[in-house]
Formats: C-alpha cells, structure tokens, sequence
C-alpha cells in the first residue's frame, strides 16, 4: 500500500465550478497534512495546511481532514482557469524528525 | 525575502562527472531538506538535516552525499553522474516541529548526458 495515494487526473472542471481533490493516507499516527500547488515547470507552494479532524477555510479553499477514515481533501470554490496545476498532498511521517511524504499529485485544468 | 535560493537552475552533465548543487535560506530554518521530482512523479526525499552538523537519509540516498556546516546552507553533492539522476531537484527548509511547513526553492533541472 502505497503511503500517500492521491487520483493522477486530470480532473477537469468548468470555470466557476467546485473543484474536489483527494488524498488518503496509510500511517494513522500521522498528524500534520499540507495541500500545495504546482504549475507546470515551477516549484510547490504552500496552498493550506490541517490538522485537527474537521473543514478549515481560507478564501476560495476548503481543507477537509477525517483521521478516522485516513481521508485528506482539498476544496476550490469558483475554480478559476488560473488554478490550473499539480496539487500536491503531504503528510508528515512520525519518523522522530519532521520529515514530509508527498503523494504523486493531482492535475486540476479549469477551462474557461 | 529570498527565502530558498538554489543555483543553479540549469545545469548538464556527462556520465561519470562530479557537481554540487548549493542551497541557502535566509529565513533562520533549522531543518532543510533535498528532494528529487521526475516526470509524473512526486517528491521523492534523498537526504534531511536538522541543523548544523546533523544529516540523516531519506528514501532515495544512493548516490548522493550532503553536508550541513552552516544553518543557512545545506549543498548537495553527485559523485559519479548516472543518467537515472536526470531530474528536477528542490531545496526546502522549514522550522522545527510537525507542524511547521515546507519551503521551496525554485529548483534545479540537471540532466545527465
């Protein structure tokens, strides 16, 4: 079992429309999860991080973490064709230092 | 803010040549880390280092070697230059605690001919 699964895409979306991004995650003992972005050719950047079981919002973006279920999932209203990229989902591995997994990445195309 | 600065952004080798990248923060970051991103793929971690004088492996070491002197940089070292090292690097730092996220650099294409 693979540590970090996320669905490669793409996932193709209307302009304005709801984006959902899926992330699961083998080691129940992991605490900390992390949603970047990358365009194409450039390097991640840090879009929303969670921890606690439970929604947290940040403008157009909904991070949504269920411990339970090992479930992470990022959420992006009025999807804009500028949101087109890789998202990235990290967890952090229980290793004694902080060390990050990633999973492969989900192509987001928003077209217009 | 610089934030993560590798050099350099491009960069080709022949088999069997020698080159280290360099990576600098300027944000005070004890940990900073080395990852290797090939086509489709997600980050792969080759080595960690928790401050200065400490470095460990992460899962893809072989063939690369680190160093961390200084707080501020953390250089990554290719011996004997393999075709499969091909790829995308990236330098990223970040405080102490499992909570703290990652920065990146904005990475380093090397291409090994």
């Amino acid at each position: 079992q693979k540590e970090v699964e996320q669905n490669s895409g793409p996932l193709s979306v209307p302009e304005g429309a709801i984006a959902s991004l899926n992330c699961t995650y083998s080691d129940r003992g992991s605490q900390s999860f992390f949603w970047y972005r990358q365009y194409s050719g450039k390097s991640p950047e840090l879009i929303m991080s969670i921890y606690s079981n439970g929604d947290k919002e940040d403008g157009r973006f909904t991070a949504q973490l269920n411990k339970a279920s090992q479930y992470v999932s990022l959420l992006i209203r009025d999807s804009q064709p500028s949101d087109s990229a890789t998202y990235l989902c990290a967890v952090n591995r229980r290793s004694g230092y902080s060390t990050l997994t990633f999973g492969k990445g989900t192509m987001l195309l928003v077209s217009p | 803010n610089a934030g993560v600065t590798q050099t350099p952004k491009f960069r080709i080798l022949k088999i069997g040549q020698s080159m280290t990248l360099q990576c600098t923060q300027d944000m005070n970051h004890n940990y900073m880390y080395w990852y290797r991103q090939d086509p489709g793929m997600g980050l792969k971690l080759i080595y960690y280092s928790v401050g200065a004088g400490i470095t460990d492996k992460g899962e893809v070491p072989n063939g690369y070697n680190v160093s961390r002197s200084t707080t501020e940089d953390f250089p990554l070292r290719l011996e004997l230059a393999a075709p499969s090292q091909t790829s995308v690097y990236f330098c990223a730092s970040s405080s102490r605690g499992e909570t703290q996220p990652q920065h990146f650099g904005d990475g380093t294409r090397l291409s090994i001919l």
